[in-house]
């Protein structure tokens, strides 16, 4: 089936650290792969996205790789702040005869320290 | 221009109870999805509507049922309700069929309690 696996939290990191979130997934054909995150109190945002192998999606210093070999797309930021304190799901688009859903991960709580 | 939203903000309610939840998508979006988020478990498809009908419908009890109105609201109904039913709801529209995942845009959600 189709499914997402991300690395559980949660991550306490001091301010300008650098980040990595692990993500891989298990999909039947080729996905678009996603991370979004969720503020306190709030919905969820996109944060990034990649449609094909290879793509890089990046957005307010956070970059991730899709990598159809090892299936995988980590989330990294090269010096966090505290405002990035959140919690960051990796997703994957799965459109089947016209029917479209985002399977999530769990989910990963960050919190950052100043 | 304004965002998804959806009301009650929070619900609370007893084992047995039916609750229902609302939302309201972007002007100009056809398509409501909502997802299950309860503690541990991340987000769960619950439904999908497009147009005024379910499209899909994700691995939950038939007690899940909602409807889309012809402003294409929505609502999402839980009928009697059980203590693992406590979650926070998420809605999200989004253009519609073949449009991709990545227009989803979600509201704040509703945080239901069953006590």
């Amino acid at each position: 089936g189709n499914s997402v696996t991300q690395m559980e939290g949660p991550v306490t990191l001091s301010e300008e650290a650098f980040l990595t979130i692990n993500c891989t997934y298990t999909a039947t054909g080729y996905p678009s792969l996603f991370w979004y995150v969720q503020y306190p109190g709030e919905g969820l945002q996109l944060l990034l996205k990649a449609t094909k192998a290879d793509d890089k999606g990046s957005n307010k210093g956070f970059e991730a790789t899709y990598r159809k070999e090892t299936t995988s797309f980590h989330l990294e930021k090269g010096s966090v702040q505290v405002s990035d304190s959140a919690v960051y799901f990796c997703a994957l688009d799965i459109t089947q005869g016209g029917s479209e859903k985002l399977v999530f991960g769990k989910g990963t709580k960050l919190t950052v320290n100043p | 221009e304004a965002g998804v939203t959806q009301s009650p903000t929070h619900l609370i309610k007893t084992r047995g109870q039916q609750a229902t939840l609302r939302c309201s998508p972007i002007s100009g979006h056809t398509s409501v999805y909502w997802y299950q988020q309860a503690l541990g478990l991340g987000l769960q498809f619950l439904l999908w509507y497009d147009e005024g009908e379910e499209r899909n419908r994700g691995n939950f009890p038939p007690r899940f049922s909602g409807r889309q109105f012809p402003n294409y609201s929505s609502e999402l109904n839980v009928n009697a309700l059980e203590l693992e039913d406590s979650a926070l709801y998420l809605c999200a529209s989004s253009l519609g069929t073949g449009t991709g995942s990545s227009n989803y845009i979600f509201g704040p959600g509703t945080r239901l309690t069953v006590t």
